[in-house]
């Protein structure tokens, strides 16, 4: 199995700031098979970003997801309000794996 | 617009078999679609489980695979998971999902927690 690893596993940030969130394969994401997820709690996980980069409809364009083989990140930009919450990462190249998470909280 | 909706026991007693169903709607489970569970202890990450494709092909989670079976019921727009020998480490919320192919997924149930528990 491709073990995820997500660094920092807390992110403690003000509202207006960058967050750069990342996470590291334990061996190569064939084709940049890497997802995003954010989940508030209570809540189903919503997908925001697919084969490390792409947006899906409805993610607000201050997300950005890049990396290749086994160093991945995502960036929001300015963080608002409703972006605390905490983000999964996803490989589906060989098999599927979640990455532990990391929670972006306010400071 | 996919929406989908867990169902099933919220107590399975350790040793038995946790079974649920999760109904779709507002598409046809027989399209090109795959569907799936994932699975969420409380407090921790999530885990996936299995996904069935449209034909019936079925894919597993290796660490779960001598103990899960997912299975489509076309007749009732439903598939369904059955997970034997239950332990104390199989309670979590667990979700039903989807999508266009076995990779990310954009549709999730709202999620139904079971506990396994004597």
């Amino acid at each position: 199995d491709i073990v995820l690893t997500q660094s920092p596993g807390t992110l403690s940030m003000s509202p207006g700031e960058r967050a750069t969130l990342s996470c590291r394969a334990s061996q190569s994401v064939s084709s940049n098979y890497l997802a995003w997820y954010q989940q508030k709690p209570g809540q189903a996980p919503r997908l925001l970003i697919y084969d490390a980069s792409s947006r899906t409809v409805g993610t607000p364009d201050r997300f950005s997801g890049s990396g290749s083989g086994t160093d991945f990140s995502l960036t929001i930009s300015g963080l608002e309000p409703e972006d605390f919450a905490v983000y999964y990462c996803q490989q589906y190249g060989t098999s599927l794996t979640f990455g532990g998470g990391t929670r972006v909280e306010i400071k | 617009q996919v929406q989908l909706q867990e169902s099933g026991p919220g107590l399975v007693k350790p040793s038995e078999t946790l079974s649920l169903t999760c109904t779709v709607s507002g598409y046809s489970i027989s399209s090109t679609y795959y569907w799936g569970w994932i699975r969420q202890p409380p407090g921790k990450g999530l885990e996936w489980i299995a996904t069935i494709s449209q034909s019936g092909t079925t894919y597993y989670n290796p660490s779960l695979k001598s103990r899960v079976t997912i299975s489509v019921d076309t007749s009732k727009n439903q598939f369904s998971l059955k997970l034997t020998s239950v332990t104390a480490a199989d309670t979590a919320v667990y979700y039903c999902v989807g999508d266009r192919r076995i990779s990310w997924y954009y549709f999730w149930g709202q999620g139904t927690l079971v506990t396994v528990s004597s």
